[in-house]
């Protein structure tokens, strides 16, 4: 099992470029998570899926898109990148959440650097 | 609003027991977890607590008092390799995740 994977695992982009994040899984976990993790801050959630098809805003989803057209992958897109927006992005995912299965597993990030 | 504290940084010494707190106000409570986050690396997963007491696994233990919106992981035994950072997490009523900004943990020979 590999677990939650993603790619790329370092970006630079110029602002106003876009790129599209991508996270699979393969332990066929109904929830998955983006994060992003900047210093001195905890990990803030941008956007989640409850399940294929599904999306929902987090904390803070100005200026992202997701889709989850596959239960196993969850794609982020980032439409036009500015310079906020440089941090390492996290993909998680769990069996479902609400009855005490909502252990989170954790890819291993993208650095995201925006010029 | 809801908020997370813990406590930025801590040192301890190899071989020592080191304590990290963390206090919670959340819009509800579904349990507490907490995760160990190695730099450069992604968090995983250590403990988790929805009911109160002291969970033990192995040199990890966790507690959990819900009246007092009180957590602490309990290191003992420390080693080099525990140098990270420790985040504590509460689900709150939503079942949504709220993050604390970590603790990062330096451990001295």
């Amino acid at each position: 099992n590999a677990g939650v994977t993603q790619t790329p695992k370092f970006r630079v982009l110029k602002t106003g470029q876009s790129m599209t994040l991508l996270c699979a899984q393969d332990m066929n976990h109904e929830y998955m998570y983006w994060y992003r993790q900047d210093p001195g801050m905890g990990l803030r959630l941008i956007h989640y899926s409850v399940g294929e098809g599904t999306t929902a805003k987090g904390e803070v989803p100005d200026g992202y898109n997701v889709s989850r057209l596959k239960k196993q992958n969850f794609l982020l897109g980032l439409e036009s990148a500015a310079p906020s927006q440089t941090s390492v992005y996290f993909c998680a995912s769990s069996l479902e959440a609400g009855t005490g299965s909502e252990t989170q597993y954790f890819g291993p990030g993208t650095r995201l650097l925006v010029l | 609003g809801q908020n997370i504290d813990q406590p930025t940084e801590m040192t301890a010494t190899e071989g020592a027991i080191v304590q990290i707190n963390c206090t919670y106000q959340t819009s509800g409570f579904n349990g507490l977890f907490w995760y160990q986050q190695h730099a450069g690396e992604a968090p995983t997963f250590l403990s988790y607590n929805v009911l109160d007491g002291l969970e033990e696994k192995g040199r990890f233990s966790s507690f959990l008092s819900r009246s007092k919106g009180y957590s602490y992981l309990l290191l003992k035994e420390l080693q080099m390799k525990d140098s990270a950072s420790y985040l504590c997490a509460v689900i709150n009523s939503n079942y949504q995740l709220i993050w604390g900004a970590g603790t990062k943990l330096i451990i001295k020979p």
